[in-house]
């Protein structure tokens, strides 16, 4: 059965204060991994895909990386607007289906403080 | 950019009520996928359609029905209403079987 675990749950920050989220999961061969943001009250909002151990995927202060049992999410410098829930997921090469079930974890609820 | 609609935020119902959530996107999607979102839990996998007419039960789909009629638009269905059926709802699509987009949310509460 495939999981995902993210560590913490919480995390405070002070603005500017870099830090990193993790994410470890183990999949019977993964096809992708997949991190979104989460604002109260909201859908999840896509943010990366990363396919393969090395990858690494930047937009703006975010920084997505990949291992073949973890991926960490860096934040550099952050601004009170990344206050947010940081999801991760999990996607399985899944023999003779397509659709391609994403597993997803509890979440990391991230506030910046200014 | 992808748009995933679903026609409400917030919905009031009450126990035994038939209950429908529609969600729209307009991406021609194959793929589309409907979540529950609770505290604790997750996001949990309800059901999913990729085809017109085709579903396939997801990790929790005592309760729930689904109907695809047409490519760009995935219903929900509640047939009877229940309290443990209050929670967040969210649709989603894609067009292969990786990155998922999502839409706003149903807020659902069952009275």
């Amino acid at each position: 059965e495939d999981q995902v675990t993210q560590s913490p749950e919480a995390l405070r920050l002070q603005e500017g204060e870099s830090s990193s989220l993790n994410c470890s999961y183990t999949v019977s061969g993964l096809r992708g991994l997949f991190w979104y943001r989460q604002d109260p009250g909201k859908g999840p909002e896509f943010l990366f895909t990363l396919y393969s151990a090395g990858e690494e995927k930047e937009k703006e202060r975010l920084k997505a990386t990949l291992t073949k049992k973890e991926s960490f999410l860096h934040i550099t410098a952050p601004k009170p607007e990344d206050s947010a829930t940081y999801l991760c997921a999990v996607q399985a090469r899944a023999g003779g289906t397509s659709y391609g079930k994403l597993t997803f974890g509890q979440g990391t609820i991230l506030t910046v403080h200014p | 950019d992808v748009k995933v609609t679903q026609s409400s935020r917030y919905l009031v119902k009450r126990t035994g009520e038939k209950v429908f959530l529609e969600c729209v996107q307009d991406m021609d999607h194959e793929n589309m996928f409907w979540y529950r979102q609770d505290p604790g839990l997750g996001l949990r996998l309800i059901y999913f359609s990729y085809d017109v007419k085709m579903k396939e039960k997801g990790d929790i789909p005592e309760g729930y029905s689904v109907s695809r009629e047409k490519k760009e638009r995935f219903s929900l269905i509640l047939e009877s209403a229940s309290t443990n059926q209050t929670s967040m709802y969210l649709c989603a699509s894609s067009l292969s079987p990786l990155t998922q987009y999502f839409g706003p949310g149903t807020r659902l509460t069952v009275l």
